[in-house]
């Protein structure tokens, strides 16, 4: 049971490349997140999917754009990166009861030079 | 504006010792509170998930009270081993009516135990 696949693990970029991050669950999870960390700033939300078809801008959205292409997968894309989006990069999901644990992937560490 | 505080920022223990670990938060309306594990380079892995009707939960040597009415919560690690140095975050859910979908993370504690 895989749980939540993120992939690139690593990624650098240079300013104004562009690329998605990818994220897969395969817990039959109804909402699916993006999370930035950042050091001293925690666990920041960029948007997150409270369902398929639905999406919703977290605390951190400018700078990003979401795609839940179905219930499984749920991708983040950087259209033009900044040096100010150098981060780790977290997806997360959980069922459809508030009451359920978040489940995380293993993170995207990305920097933009 | 819920804003979810961990203090110490870090934490140096020897093993064996008993530990709790704090958790504030300045909005009292959540629906729930979990506790995570993270170590280095990894992704959080949930590990104690607190119901604002509830006031305990207990898993091995983990125990997380919480306390709404003051806005706490604490994590209890009994009998401390190298194993369980890691970063630990608190995250709050906010209740019904307020994007109860979100949820609010501290910045962790940072927990070393040597031998």
């Amino acid at each position: 049971n895989a749980g939540v696949t993120q992939t690139p693990k690593f990624q650098v970029l240079k300013t104004g490349q562009s690329m998605t991050l990818q994220c897969a669950q395969d817990m039959n999870h109804n909402s699916m997140y993006w999370y930035r960390q950042d050091p001293g700033m925690g666990l920041r939300l960029i948007y997150y999917s409270a369902s398929e078809g639905t999406t919703d801008k977290g605390e951190v959205p400018n700078g990003y754009n979401v795609s839940r292409l179905n219930k499984r997968e749920f991708s983040l894309r950087l259209e033009s990166a900044a040096p100010s989006q150098t981060s780790v990069y977290f997806c997360a999901s959980s069922g459809r009861s508030f009451n359920e644990k978040l489940f995380f992937g293993s993170g995207t560490q990305l920097s933009v030079l | 504006k819920q804003e979810v505080t961990q203090i110490p920022a870090a934490l140096s223990v020897p093993e064996g010792e008993n530990l709790v670990l704090n958790c504030s938060f300045t909005d009292s309306a959540i629906y729930n509170l979990q506790w995570f594990r993270q170590d280095p380079g990894k992704g959080l892995t949930s590990l104690l998930l607190i119901q604002s009707s509830q006031r305990e939960q207990t898993s091995g040597r983990l125990n997380a009270s919480l306390d709404k009415s003051s806005g706490r919560s604490t994590l209890y690690i009994a009998a401390s081993q190298p194993g369980d140095s890691a970063t630990y975050l608190c995250a709050v859910r906010r209740g019904l009516g307020y994007n109860t979908d979100k949820l609010i993370f501290g910045t962790g504690t940072r927990l070393q135990v040597f031998p």
